[in-house]
């Protein structure tokens, strides 16, 4: 069963704007990473943020992380045609392992 | 670096024939992984390999078998593909060992887009 699930489902915006995405999980954590996907390609990895981290910038890119509320949150900064793709959440336990969510797929429109 | 190689790019096969993805990294991870991914479910393991010489199953291992052939290779069999499992399979792999906290993404191929008819 899927760890993480993302939401919204989907996100359309202009350029320029800011896009948040959400991620909620289940049980507890030792890490959660964010993923880019590019239609008809692989997963790409954008930024992990540990169990005893809050906050994580990476470029335009900042995530948020509160276990309290098993709750992470992705936003991508003055977004670009560029970042239209799909954006996965995954966490990791105790293994290796990880879990995704099923996914937001961006569209930012020129 | 070519990262995560995945072969091949794309197959078609009829119901009950047998196939085998293939699967290489080059960065001389421990741990590498072979995902499917469907319309809607977002990406889900099939097995997984922390080390070389060990493998275990994942969320969805049924229909499958996979062989670590050494740290680079890991590769993953259909025995008798049925319809259910036309997807788009993803190899993965990750530095892996025991040492917390962990640090590092996944690296992920390119994807087999294989249709099963």
């Amino acid at each position: 069963s899927q760890q993480g699930e993302e939401d919204p489902q989907a996100l359309s915006i202009q350029e320029g704007e800011n896009a948040t995405m959400n991620c909620s999980y289940k049980t507890s954590i030792n890490n959660l990473q964010w993923y880019r996907q590019n239609s008809g390609r692989g997963l790409v990895h954008l930024i992990l943020i540990r169990s005893n981290e809050r906050e994580k910038h990476s470029g335009r890119l900042r995530v948020t992380l509160d276990t309290s509320k098993k709750s992470s949150s992705l936003l991508i900064t003055a977004s670009r045609a560029a970042d239209t793709a799909s954006y996965f959440c995954a966490t990791q336990g105790g293994s290796e392992k990880l879990v995704f969510g099923k996914g937001t797929k961006l569209t930012v429109n020129p | 670096n070519a990262g995560v190689t995945q072969t091949p790019k794309f197959q078609v096969l009829k119901t009950g024939q047998s196939m085998t993805l293939q699967c290489a990294q080059d960065m001389n991870h421990n741990s590498m992984y072979w995902y499917r991914q469907d319309p809607g479910m977002g990406l889900r393991l099939i097995y997984y390999s922390a080390s070389e010489g060990t493998t275990d199953k994942g969320e969805v291992p049924n229909g499958y078998n996979v062989s670590r052939l050494n740290k680079r290779e890991f590769s993953l069999r259909l025995e008798s593909a049925a319809p259910s499992q036309t997807s788009v399979y993803f190899c993965a792999s990750s530095p892996g060992g025991d040492r917390l906290p962990r640090r590092y993404g996944y690296t992920f191929g390119s994807g087999t887009r294989l249709t099963v008819v």
